[in-house]
């Protein structure tokens, strides 16, 4: 099946150490994002990339950090930085198609930290 | 910068009742796109409406989008408890990058049996 998997679905930390949220698709996209989703709140971009090796700032990209090495993967790693990294993030992926890039998004990881 | 407002936050309904959400942009659009959210999930999307005055229907979900391409609404017709769930609209953001969306805060949708 085609797709975006995010792993693990539930993660709990410590406060102070960094923590890596996996993102892969097999949807042969070229774009994919990072968003956090606070609790009733809508969704706040993190960080993006359009093709391999590269990837911008978002809108609330401090105290976070990503890599691009391959297509597939677009994994974001949590720092100690973070002041408040509670929250559910959701990965997503999209491809330029005509009129408009839908986005396609995974399940989501949720991050607990205390 | 651009501005995206959704109206309402909260919607509780009726089963069988209808009921609109809106989605209002500071700025005109090149299109609009809408997702679904169930309790616990992720967004799905729904469509993306790209012509002025458009209008696409989904079984009971009716899409439209305004004329001077600053608004778009969702028109749901006898509510079902499938239903519940929050409703976001996204719109592209006014950069240079392609693909950046900028969503609203969404619609939360309660459906009472």
């Amino acid at each position: 099946d085609g797709g975006i998997t995010q792993s693990p679905k539930y993660l709990f930390r410590k406060e102070g150490q960094n923590v890596t949220l996996s993102c892969e698709q097999n949807l042969n996209h070229d774009a994919m994002y990072w968003y956090r989703q606070d609790p009733g709140q809508g969704l706040r971009l993190i960080y993006y990339s359009q093709i391999v090796n590269d990837f911008q700032k978002g809108d609330i990209a401090e105290g976070y950090s990503v890599s691009r090495e391959k297509k597939e993967s677009f994994p974001l790693t949590v720092t100690s930085a973070q002041k408040n990294p509670t929250a559910f993030y959701l990965c997503a992926s999209s491809s330029r198609t005509s009129g408009g890039y839908e986005q396609y998004f995974g399940p989501g990881t949720r991050l607990t930290v205390t | 910068g651009q501005q995206v407002m959704q109206i309402p936050q909260y919607q509780h309904v009726q089963e069988g009742e209808d009921f609109t959400t809106y989605c209002n942009s500071s700025t005109t659009l090149s299109n609009i796109q809408w997702y679904k959210q169930r309790p616990g999930g992720h967004p799905v999307f729904l469509i993306q409406l790209v012509k002025s005055g458009e209008v696409k229907k989904q079984k009971r979900l009716t899409f439209q989008f305004g004329e001077a391409k600053k608004n778009s609404s969702l028109h749901i017709t006898a509510t079902q408890t499938t239903d519940v769930g929050t409703y976001f609209c996204a719109v592209p953001k006014r950069t240079d990058s392609w693909g950046k969306l900028q969503f609203g805060a969404g619609t939360q949708v309660v459906v009472t049996p």
